[in-house]
């Protein structure tokens, strides 16, 4: 799987946009692109992945570069209840398990 | 709420002990994989189980071994446990044996003291 490299934390303001970046230059055609949270020590949350469109959820938007190099994970609205370690993971498509990095720690202010 | 339900949510032992943790995957989930997090380490994976049968295996110690039974729930076992084995263990599953998106549990967090 692609290496990612996302900044360790970031900082926003409740009710605006969070823009989560994630690096993966290396990323092969078939990988798809994957982001998790965790909410204090409760478990990993899925929020979204594509693999070269846009992707969009009830929780959050996933802008891809044409390239594939780059990611961004917008929360538009954010809220205190955001505030999490966001992960960024790109997966072979067909592979098993996720491999985890360090994550970005976002924290919303009020 | 995920759907992936672990028993206990909190477990304290002593050294040497042994422990079973204990995973219940989302309904109709195939693929069990357990993930443990301690302070140091951050989210490494274990093991995953599919259907029954071993599938992935990942930085498990020799003396942690898991199972997944006829019903699809999965149980982590853990001896000779040490201080080092103090950690929260997640349990996730997914629909197939790979590709699909994996859902977590809200882990077992486990103190060996």
């Amino acid at each position: 799987d692609a290496k990612t490299t996302q900044p360790p934390s970031m900082d926003c303001a409740e009710g605006r946009a969070a823009n989560l970046p994630c690096n993966h230059s290396t990323i092969s055609g078939n990988e798809y692109v994957y982001w998790y949270r965790q909410i204090h020590s409760q478990g990993p949350q899925y929020i979204i992945h594509g693999l070269k469109n846009n992707e969009t959820n009830e929780m959050a938007s996933l802008i891809i570069t044409e390239d594939r190099k780059s990611s961004t994970l917008i929360l538009p609205h954010a809220t205190l209840r955001d505030t999490a370690v966001y992960y960024c993971i790109v997966r072979l498509q067909g592979a098993q398990k996720l491999v985890f990095g360090q994550g970005t720690r976002l924290t919303i202010n009020p | 709420d995920s759907g992936v339900t672990q028993t206990p949510k909190h477990l304290i032992t002593a050294t040497g002990q042994r422990v079973t943790l204990r995973c219940s995957p989302r309904s109709g989930d195939l693929s069990v994989y357990w993930y443990q997090q301690s302070l140091d380490q951050g989210l490494q994976f274990l093991i995953q189980y599919y259907n029954g049968e071993e599938r992935a295996k990942g930085n498990i110690l020799e003396r942690f071994s898991a199972q997944q039974f006829p019903d699809l729930h999965s149980e982590l076992n853990l001896s000779s446990l040490e201080l080092g084995d103090s950690a929260l263990y997640f349990c996730a599953s997914s629909a197939a044996y790979s590709g699909n998106t994996i859902y977590f549990g809200e882990g077992s967090w486990l103190t060996v003291v």
